[in-house]
């Protein structure tokens, strides 16, 4: 079975500061990693995925992530917020059975002008 | 190209109600897939459609929820009787794909039906 965790229910940042969201999984296989998010009334979008590819890896608006087997951890990085980011956001996991995801609890962005 | 669209938006109902939730998947897409999102919470699959047929409804309590996709297109989620504990968002999703299993093409999410159980 596969899980993710996402450290952190709830970020805060000042607009034009690093962004910073937590993930770590478990998994007893080679993970599919992705990060997906949701703005208020509207459908997830997905944001990147992690394939067994690069291990840094480039996704819409700025965003990438860094898939670290040795910390278990595919955390979400931006060098500069934006007002726009604010959203849920979800790291999720593909298990290896057709292509379902389990997606952690989320982590709410908030930015401050 | 269109999205995954879904009605209702909102319904509220009483326990001991029925509803149902509508999906249409993106064109072409023969996997569906309906997931609830209760609040605080990531999504979790309930049931997954490959064409007209069932892959995976583990997590669906047949109990009370059925869903069906007769025509390998859109697709409906029954919930009956409703309970409290079945407030949430009902997230449809759809990918495209040459089989099940194919990791390389990602799910399409619609805006979701939020229903409020009273």
């Amino acid at each position: 079975a596969q899980s993710v965790t996402q450290l952190d229910s709830h970020v805060s940042v000042s607009e034009g500061t690093p962004v910073l969201l937590r993930c770590n999984y478990s998994s007893s296989y080679s993970p599919s990693l992705f990060w997906y998010v949701q703005h208020p009334n509207k459908g997830l979008q997905l944001l990147l995925k992690y394939t067994s590819a690069a291990t840094l890896v480039k996704g819409i608006n700025g965003f990438e992530a860094e898939f670290k087997k040795s910390e278990t951890s595919f955390h979400l990085t931006k060098p500069s917020a934006h007002m726009s980011d604010a959203a849920e956001y979800f790291c999720v996991v593909s298990g290896a059975r057709s292509y379902q995801l389990t997606f952690g609890k989320g982590t709410k962005l908030s930015v401050i002008p | 190209e269109a999205g995954v669209a879904q009605s209702p938006r909102y319904k509220i109902i009483e326990k001991r109600q029925s509803v149902a939730f509508w999906c249409n998947p993106i064109s072409g897409h023969a996997t569906l897939y309906w997931y609830q999102q209760i609040l605080g919470q990531g999504p979790k699959l309930l049931i997954q459609f490959q064409n007209n047929g069932v892959v995976d409804d583990s997590q669906l309590p047949k109990d009370r929820f059925s869903a069906e996709r007769l025509k390998g297109v859109d697709s409906t989620l029954k919930i009956q009787p409703a309970k409290l504990e079945d407030s949430a968002v009902y997230l449809c999703a759809s990918r495209g794909g040459a089989g099940v299993s194919t990791l390389s093409y990602e799910q399409y999410f619609g805006p979701g039906t939020r229903l409020t159980v009273t």
